[in-house]
């Protein structure tokens, strides 16, 4: 167990749906990063957030947006969705600023029909 | 250009023995780090291994290893004594510069192993 937490672990929707993935960093952790994963694109990383800024944008389709909150956890926002949003989308935190490793929280499979 | 190469879609290995999964990396930037995850089939990806651009030592981490050779751009993982267990998807990334810190990976290589 990594410490990273994502709810929904399952998420099946229709095109046109907006949904919402969170992510619990580790306890102390500041950093937060998001990435997605599919078939045809492999694991591509798509937004960061440090102590609740954003640092670095990947990506990143202009339907999708994310936050991280005064707590430190974080929400991935994907709208209008489309059959190939389907993917496992991951959440990571690290300590500082991913310096040594980025744990990995256990994924939101989001299916779109 | 890719990022990250692992030319092995697919490896079998057969138990107790060791493997070696093969990864090249491109960059200009003198400052990196190179980390390996594994995903088994039930899809959590798993922190393995990091190697920094300055670290003078390969990494270790119990039975993996990290065979880095810098002139060559290579960052290959060694998995000793291999056990069933260790079926899995691998995963090899790397992070660039100083700046933002996110991860840009490789296609992966799937490692079956055969009792």
């Amino acid at each position: 167990d990594s410490g990273v937490t994502q709810t929904p672990k399952h998420l099946i929707t229709a095109t046109g749906q907006r949904v919402t993935l969170r992510c619990s960093p580790r306890s102390g952790d500041l950093s937060v990063y998001w990435y997605q994963q599919s078939l045809d694109q492999g694991l591509q990383f798509l937004i960061q957030y440090y102590n609740g800024e954003e640092r670095a944008k990947g990506n990143i389709l202009e339907r999708f947006s994310a936050q991280q909150f005064p707590d430190l956890h974080s929400e991935l926002n994907l709208s209008s969705l489309e059959l190939g949003d389907s993917a496992l989308y991951f959440c990571a935190s690290s300590t500082r600023l991913g310096y040594n490793e980025q744990f990995f929280g256990p994924g939101t499979r989001l299916t779109v029909l | 250009a890719q990022k990250i190469t692992q030319t092995q879609p697919g490896m079998f290995v057969q138990e107790k023995e060791a493997v070696t999964l093969d990864c090249t990396y491109d960059t200009s930037d003198p400052s990196y780090g190179l980390f390996w995850y594994k995903q088994p089939s039930s899809g959590e990806m798993i922190f393995l291994i990091y190697q920094g651009s300055y670290d003078q030592q390969n990494a270790t981490e119990g039975r993996y290893s990290l065979n880095f050779q810098k002139a060559r751009k290579s960052a290959n993982l060694v998995i000793s004594a291999s056990q069933l267990g260790d079926s899995a998807m691998y995963f090899c990334a790397m992070r660039e510069g100083q700046g933002d810190y996110k991860l840009s990976f490789g296609a992966g290589t799937t490692v079956t192993v055969r009792a």
